[in-house]
This record gives C-alpha cells, sequence and structure tokens, in this order.
C-alpha cells in the first residue's frame, strides 16, 4: 500500500523558513517524480513544486520561485521542501503527491499524504 | 499560464439522481486533463486522468469526457459518499499544472 506522511508544518513568521518533510513507502520512490501541492484554508489547489525520480530535474510555480528548494534522498525515500522568505500568503495544507507514472513531464496525482498545515503569521 | 473555470460553483441534486460537473480550459490542453474529489479535512483523491480514464478503484458510476478546452465529469446513480468538493486539473502544459476552483457538489 502507498503511503505519504508530511511532516514539519507549523506556525512561523512572515520572512521565517521552514523546512518540510514527506517520507514515502509501498512503491519503488526513485522511480516516480514527486509533488508539492498546497491548499490555502478554505481555498482550491495549487501546484508548487515537482522533483525528478533521480532528483535531477525540478520546478516551481512562480509564486514560490527563488524562495523554496524541494529536495529528495531516496536513500530514505524522503523528499523535502526548504521554504525560506515566507510570506503570509504562503499559509496552507501542503501535500506531497506522487505522479502516477515513473516519468517526469506528467502531472497526475496518484496518491497524495494528509498534508501538513504551514501558518504564516506575526 | 492556463487557466482553468468550473460550473457551476455548488451543485445540489439528491441520492440517484445523475449530477453533471464541466471544466473549461482558457485554451486547449488536448486530452490531458484530470478529476480529483476532495471530502472535508481529506486530502485529494485521483478520479480520472486523461479526460476519460478512471484511476484503480473508482466505480463506474463517475465517468469523463470531453477534449481540447471543454470537459465533463458525470456521475451516475449518486451515492452519500459523494458529495465533496471536484477539481479539474490540466496538466498539458508541464510543468505549469494547473487546478480550476473547484465545484461543490450538495444534497
Amino acid at each position: 500500500e502507498v503511503q505519504l506522511l508530511e511532516s514539519g508544518g507549523g506556525l512561523v513568521q512572515p520572512g521565517g523558513s521552514l523546512r518540510l518533510s514527506c517520507e514515502a513507502a509501498g512503491f519503488t520512490f526513485s522511480n516516480y517524480p514527486v509533488h508539492w501541492v498546497r491548499q490555502a484554508p478554505g481555498k482550491g489547489l495549487e501546484w508548487v513544486s515537482v522533483i525528478s525520480g533521480r532528483g535531477g530535474d525540478t520546478n516551481y510555480a512562480d509564486a514560490v520561485k527563488g524562495r523554496f528548494r524541494i529536495s529528495r534522498d531516496n536513500s530514505k525515500n524522503t523528499m523535502f521542501l526548504q521554504m525560506n522568505s515566507l510570506k503570509v500568503e504562503d499559509t496552507a495544507v501542503y501535500y506531497c503527491a506522487k505522479s502516477r507514472i515513473g516519468v517526469t513531464g506528467v502531472g497526475v496525482f496518484d496518491h497524495w499524504g494528509q498534508g501538513t498545515l504551514v501558518t504564516v503569521s506575526s | 499560464e492556463i487557466v482553468m473555470t468550473q460550473s457551476p460553483a455548488t451543485l445540489s441534486v439528491s441520492p440517484g439522481e445523475r449530477a453533471t460537473l464541466s471544466c473549461r480550459a482558457s485554451q486547449s490542453v488536448r486530452s490531458n486533463l484530470a478529476w480529483y474529489q476532495q471530502k472535508p479535512g481529506q486530502a485529494p483523491r485521483l478520479l480520472i486522468y486523461e479526460t476519460s480514464t478512471r484511476a484503480t478503484g473508482v466505480p463506474a458510476r463517475f465517468s469523463g469526457s470531453g477534449s481540447g478546452a471543454e470537459f465533463t465529469l458525470t456521475i451516475s446513480g449518486l451515492q452519500s459518499e459523494d458529495f465533496a468538493v471536484y477539481y479539474c486539473q490540466q496538466y498539458d502544459r508541464w510543468p505549469l499544472i494547473t487546478f480550476g476552483p473547484g465545484t461543490k457538489l450538495d444534497i
């Protein structure tokens, strides 16, 4: 059974930093791109970032480019999102999501974690 | 950026009825369109990808259709567990994946 478990969320002041983790199980982690998707309170879904299976290819939404950095440690089946220069508008539940197929370039998410809440407030 | 719109914002239906949800893209996304279901307090769940292919374990009462910029999700014989928010998502313009604002399916 595929499982994704996010952690690292919390309350941070504007301008601060936070590092999210997503631990995966139940599939060959290194074979699949994984994504971060966020959802502001009461709002819709917003794609944030993706990293390829081997970690060599990354992409970001314009809203976070230059502030967020995605990475992965395939030896630990874990993906990370380093979030710097946080803004109030980054407040959201952050989900990690697995790509349905093992190639970069197809953004269909067949499994999601339960999410971790990031609150940016003074 | 491709902008996705969904209509209606809220759809009130009764169990056993059929629900038709619409999704429109600001430009063609070919068949690269997915649908997700989200219940309160839960993560989204993949229902449909490539416009009309049901994901593993999704009941046959869910069906998707359309092409280009106009898409439809149809739920036949609504069951109580189907009342949720439904999002469409385009993945044609990699990596600029975008979601629609959602349709809330209400009793």
